[in-house]
């Protein structure tokens, strides 16, 4: 079955980097677009941006261009996000999702950052 | 920018039906799928309604999805109400390619 399985909870200091992995499986990975979306502590769901899991081409939505980077691996299947200079305000969980029919969300990976 | 109103929380008791609403702010709701999320605390999200008004496999026929043009809102339907049915639930739909999460409603099964 189509599955998708985040990397494990971080926790950083702020100005740090930290790198989210989301490993698919059960289809081509190349099929479907792949999503990222951010969950701040005891808030809703915010749309991050997507990217072109055929050609690697991103798309960032307002508020995550500059310190947000999404990236792929095509040969392991999986899907990163990266994000730069961390602030306190980072501080959520985030998911990867394909947003599209009845097909599944990452499990979510909580990132701290603290000093 | 375009966005999704939805009520922040309601609440009913079991075996009852609640409705929730999603309003788009402008354009028409209906050109566009919407999608509506379950989440409950700690977890993931997971579909219950996609394309307006499809129910994924295992979600039981009490949820339901709809359109309604009139008042440029999608509406999540939840009868014969279950205290497992109690989290937050999220719609979801598109504006110029991108994604628009609504604001969400907590629903509280008394």
């Amino acid at each position: 079955q189509v599955q998708l399985v985040q990397s494990g909870s971080e926790l950083k200091k702020p100005g740090a980097s930290v790198k989210v992995s989301c490993k698919a499986s059960g289809y081509t990975f190349t099929s479907y677009a792949m999503n990222w979306v951010r969950q701040a502590p005891g808030q809703g769901l915010e749309w991050m941006g997507w990217i072109n899991t055929n050609t690697g081409n991103p798309t960032y939505a307002q508020g995550f261009t500059g310190r947000f980077v999404f990236s792929l691996d095509t040969s392991v299947s999986t899907a990163y996000l990266q994000i730069s200079s961390l602030k306190a305000e980072d501080t959520a969980v985030y998911y990867c999702a394909f947003l599209v029919g009845e097909l599944p969300w990452g499990q979510g990976t909580l990132v701290t950052v603290s000093s | 920018n375009f966005m999704l109103t939805q009520p922040h929380s309601v609440s009913e008791s079991p075996g009852k039906t609640v409705t929730i609403s999603c309003t788009g702010s402008s354009g028409s709701i209906a050109s566009n799928y919407v999608q509506w999320y379950q989440q409950r605390p700690g977890s993931a999200p997971t579909t219950v309604i996609y394309e307006d008004n499809q129910r994924p496999s295992g979600v039981p026929d009490r949820f339901s999805g709809s359109i309604d043009s009139s008042s440029n809102s999608a509406s999540l339907t939840i009868s014969g109400l279950k205290t497992e049915d109690e989290a937050d639930y999220y719609c979801q739909s598109y504006d110029s390619s991108n994604h628009v999460f609504g604001t969400g409603t907590k629903v509280t099964v008394l």
